[in-house]
């Protein structure tokens, strides 16, 4: 059974702190990796792709680690708009026709 | 605007009433979904379709149907079989199923509530 799994927190951090969170996947053959960020009562909205070689956009980084089965989001200089809940999301083995896997997310909030 | 609308956005229904919630994208995406959510739970996928009069189930379809009769529409009927209907239902698309284009976009959701 694939399963993805992360702290569901709240982690409450600083504006201005960096603030990273990891996610583990169960299946090994899995091959495409994303984060998404919901806002409360709002529709998940796709942050980043994660590729095998890592990649950063701006203030957020995200990594894959194949051998370990995880993968991490890193933001630094946090927003109080980044106050959200992120959802890890893992795709998909051998032809990726059944959808992406969703996390149960990870609840960020970020005070004054 | 490209985007994926879903209406409504809130929905009451009695017990034991059919009801469908409507998608469309104007995305020229192959590949739709329709997923539920639930407090505190990660979206669970119903049924998804991957090309026009085609569609397969997800993990939980019991007590759901739909159809696929143009690119541009999937939606979705929750049945009075549907033990436990009330829930946020999102709707989504991407370029295909398969390969590196699974990226998915979401609609903003229809809350639907049965009383």
């Amino acid at each position: 059974r694939k399963e993805v799994e992360q702290d569901p927190g709240p982690f409450n951090v600083p504006e201005g702190a960096t603030v990273a969170f990891n996610c583990t996947y169960s299946n090994s053959a899995s091959q495409s990796f994303f984060w998404y960020r919901q806002d409360c009562r709002k529709e998940p909205k796709l942050l980043m792709s994660v590729y095998s070689s890592g990649n950063e956009d701006g203030r957020f980084t995200a990594q894959l680690n194949r051998a370990s089965q995880y993968i991490s989001l890193l933001i630094r200089d946090s927003k109080l708009s980044d106050s959200a809940t992120y959802l890890c999301v893992v795709c998909c083995s051998g032809g990726g026709a059944d959808g992406l896997t969703f996390g149960k997310g990870t609840h960020l909030i970020i005070q004054p | 605007d490209g985007g994926i609308t879903q209406s409504p956005k809130y929905l009451f229904r009695k017990e034991g009433q059919n009801v469908t919630l409507s998608c469309e994208q104007n995305l020229n995406h192959d590949a739709m979904y329709w997923y539920r959510q639930d407090p505190g739970q990660g979206l669970r996928l119903i049924y998804y379709s991957q090309i026009v009069n085609d569609f397969q189930k997800g993990d939980i379809a019991e007590g759901y149907s739909v159809s696929r009769e143009k690119k541009e529409s999937f939606p979705l009927t929750v049945t009075s079989a549907q033990k436990n209907p009330t829930a946020f239902y999102l709707c989504a698309s991407s370029i295909s199923a398969a390969g590196s284009y699974n990226e998915q976009f979401f609609g903003p959701g229809t809350r639907l509530t049965v009383l």
